[in-house]
């Protein structure tokens, strides 16, 4: 399957800082990105889908501005949480497809945890 | 995000069993369907899709798709300890995740 990326695996910051975590796709041209969170023991929440060179389409509920979501490249997106807060703490996984395809392929995740 | 429902489990087998998991949809204009396999702490990988009614096959694994009655299901034979986690069913269009199943394959 194809290879997806993710920077940091693992990151602690403390309340009101921002992060910054990127997704890349290795070895094909990701047209589309998805990102997704999850909280222990719940599912995937999708947060907002990027499309290459397009601004991001964000999920009801998702608040665009705290989660900042920028795909410039075909093969890198990145997710930027703003102010983050312990609640923000979380698993952050994004995945990536290429044009034509239906499957998605999943990055290794982003363990958040805000003091 | 109702729109996938899965029963979260745990569900147990016996090594060498067959598991059968099930994930009933709500979008009748859905096309696309995928298992995913997620072991806790990592993110989930993919195992199989389908796209038409029907059994496809892969291995083990045999994903079962019966768009009129609105329902996948995935069908692992042999049972191994190493099948033991948590099955995601996912829907295309939006791609909406199911809860997951938990699998436990007991030795």
């Amino acid at each position: 399957g194809a290879v997806v990326s993710q920077h940091p695996s693992r990151v602690i910051c403390k309340s009101g800082t921002s992060v910054k975590i990127e997704c890349r796709s290795l070895d094909f041209q990701a047209t589309t990105m998805f990102w997704y969170r999850q909280f222990p023991k719940k599912s995937l929440m999708l947060m907002a889908t990027s499309n290459e060179g397009s601004k991001a389409t964000y999920e009801q509920g998702v608040e665009k501005d705290k989660f900042l979501i920028n795909h410039a490249s075909l093969t890198l997106s990145t997710l930027t949480v703003t102010s983050a807060h312990p609640e923000d703490s979380s698993f952050y996984i994004c995945s990536a497809r290429w044009a034509d395809s239906y499957e998605q392929y999943f990055g290794p995740g982003t363990r958040l945890t805000v003091t | 995000q109702k729109e996938v429902e899965q029963n979260s489990g745990p569900l147990s087998v016996p090594e060498g069993a067959i598991a059968s998991l099930n994930c009933t949809y709500s979008d009748r204009g859905s096309q696309s369907f995928f298992w995913y396999r997620q072991y806790s702490g990592k993110s989930p990988e993919l195992i199989m899709f389908i796209y038409s009614n029907g059994d496809k096959e892969d291995g083990r694994f045999t994903a079962q798709l019966n768009k009129a009655s609105q329902y996948v299901s995935l069908l692992i034979r042999d049972s191994q300890p190493s099948d033991s986690a948590t099955y995601l069913c996912a829907v295309n269009h939006k791609f909406y995740f199911g809860s997951g199943t938990k699998l436990n394959v007991k030795p």
